[in-house]
């Protein structure tokens, strides 16, 4: 299962663009890149998932390099309330079933 | 289409004591797992299951069980409670067991053991 580094955190203001960037050197040729949001003492909650170039919904878009080696996370226009800790999976379970979720982006965004 | 659910939301125990969480996946997903996230150790899996059948095991003690029914409600059980117990349970649902297939989260259910 590809491992995956993020940074630990990021501060952002309101209205700002942010871009958090996941690196996945080992990315197998089947696998899906995949972000979650969580927020304290509650579920991940799924953002968007993508194979390669760009994908985008109503929430972030996700852009992928060709070398499909880091995955870029954009959310726009932040607001307080996606103050929160990003998540970035590459690949689904393993095959013992589970999700790794790495240490994650702590997100902090001040007004 | 409703989430999954969990429930209770909040629960305190005491050592010793064993308590049951319940999990309601999104209508037609089939598979269900279970997490335990503590600060220290992050998010950890507990077991999955799929057609009311334990697919896939994390490594903890046997106090920790589950068992999914035919409706692919699951529920999860802890017996004789640890303080180390204290945790965010959290339930993934899925439509399949398939590798790929994207973990849909609960709420979670905060447990304290006193």
């Amino acid at each position: 299962l590809a491992k995956t580094t993020q940074p630990i955190s990021m501060d952002s203001y309101e209205g700002q663009e942010v871009n958090i960037t996941c690196s996945h050197n080992n990315i197998a040729t089947n696998d899906y890149i995949t972000w979650y949001q969580q927020f304290p003492s509650q579920g991940p909650r799924f953002i968007i998932q993508g194979y390669k170039t760009k994908v985008t919904n109503e929430v972030a878009s996700l852009f992928i390099p060709a070398d499909r080696k880091s995955s870029t996370l954009s959310l726009p226009r932040v607001s307080l309330s996606d103050t929160a800790v990003y998540y970035c999976l590459v690949g689904g379970r393993n095959q013992g079933g589970k999700l790794i979720f790495g240490q994650g982006t702590e997100l902090s965004v001040k007004p | 289409k409703a989430g999954v659910t969990q429930t209770p939301r909040y629960l305190i125990k005491t050592r010793g004591q064993q308590v049951t969480l319940s999990c309601s996946p999104i209508s037609g997903h089939r598979s269900v797992s279970w997490y335990q996230q503590t600060p220290g150790q992050g998010l950890q899996f507990l077991f999955e299951y799929f057609s009311e059948t334990q697919r896939n095991k994390g490594n903890f003690p046997g106090r920790f069980s589950g068992r999914q029914f035919s409706n692919s409600r699951s529920e999860m059980n802890v017996s004789t409670l640890e303080l180390g117990d204290s945790a965010l349970y959290l339930c993934a649902s899925s439509h399949h067991a398939g590798i790929q297939e994207t973990q849909y989260f609960g709420p979670g259910t905060r447990l304290l053991v006193l």
